[in-house]
């Protein structure tokens, strides 16, 4: 299958800081990112979608001056938590969507784990 | 109500035993469902697809009930290395986002 990367794998931070989280299609092109959160126990849920070249659409909820997604090429898409607080402390995943050859499929990242202290 | 619901578990079972999954869904329009694999602190795998007749791969098993917005997931001869947590999906609309149920867990001894 396709492969789609995150990095960092993991991140420390301190409060009032940013964080940016970087997801990358390796071996295909991503016409769409999927942005998703995670907290223990809980299931995953859709941040935003973002479409190369064009403003993210984020779900109801999700502040977009506090997460700020960038998808400026067909490989690349980033998530910056903005003034993270530790109630920003969760899995962050991300999937990718394009044509790998064998189809449109969505294939996740393996996630970014950020700890806000 | 949610847009897709899962008995979270766990599910404690023997090796060798068969355990059942349900799901259900809210949307009727959903076109596309699919069970993933979800291990401790990793990212969602997928397990396999769904269909409306029906699929099985290995031993593992999976119905659709459209009627019903149902979706099931059979394992049979249960292994050490199936203890996961198994999510049901649901893609409304090719091209849109993924939408996962919160998840069963499952634990199986030996």
């Amino acid at each position: 299958g396709a492969v789609v990367s995150q990095h960092p794998s993991r991140v420390i931070c301190k409060s009032g800081t940013s964080v940016k989280i970087e997801c990358r299609s390796l071996d295909f092109q991503a016409t769409t990112m999927f942005w998703y959160r995670q907290f223990p126990k809980q299931s995953l849920m859709l941040m935003a979608t973002s479409n190369e070249g064009s403003k993210a659409t984020y779900e109801q909820g999700v502040e977009k001056d506090k997460f700020l997604i960038n998808h400026a090429s067909l490989t690349l898409s980033t998530l910056t938590v903005t003034s993270a607080h530790p109630e920003d402390s969760s899995f962050y995943i991300c999937s990718a969507r394009g044509d790998t050859g064998t189809g449109y499929e969505q294939y996740f990242g393996p996630g970014t784990r950020l700890t806000v202290t | 109500r949610k847009e897709v619901e899962q008995d979270p578990g766990p599910f404690n079972v023997p090796e060798g035993a068969t355990v059942a999954f349900n799901c259900t869904y809210s949307n009727s329009a959903s076109q596309s469902f699919f069970w993933y694999r979800q291990d401790c602190r990793k990212e969602p795998k997928l397990l396999m697809s769904v269909y409306s007749s029906g699929n099985e791969d290995g031993r593992f098993t999976a119905q659709l009930n459209r009627a019903s917005q149902y979706i099931s997931l059979l394992i049979r001869d249960s292994k050490l290395s199936d203890s996961a947590t198994y999510l049901c999906v649901v893609n409304a609309q090719a091209g849109t986002a993924l939408i996962f149920g919160k998840g069963t867990t499952l634990s199986v001894s030996s």
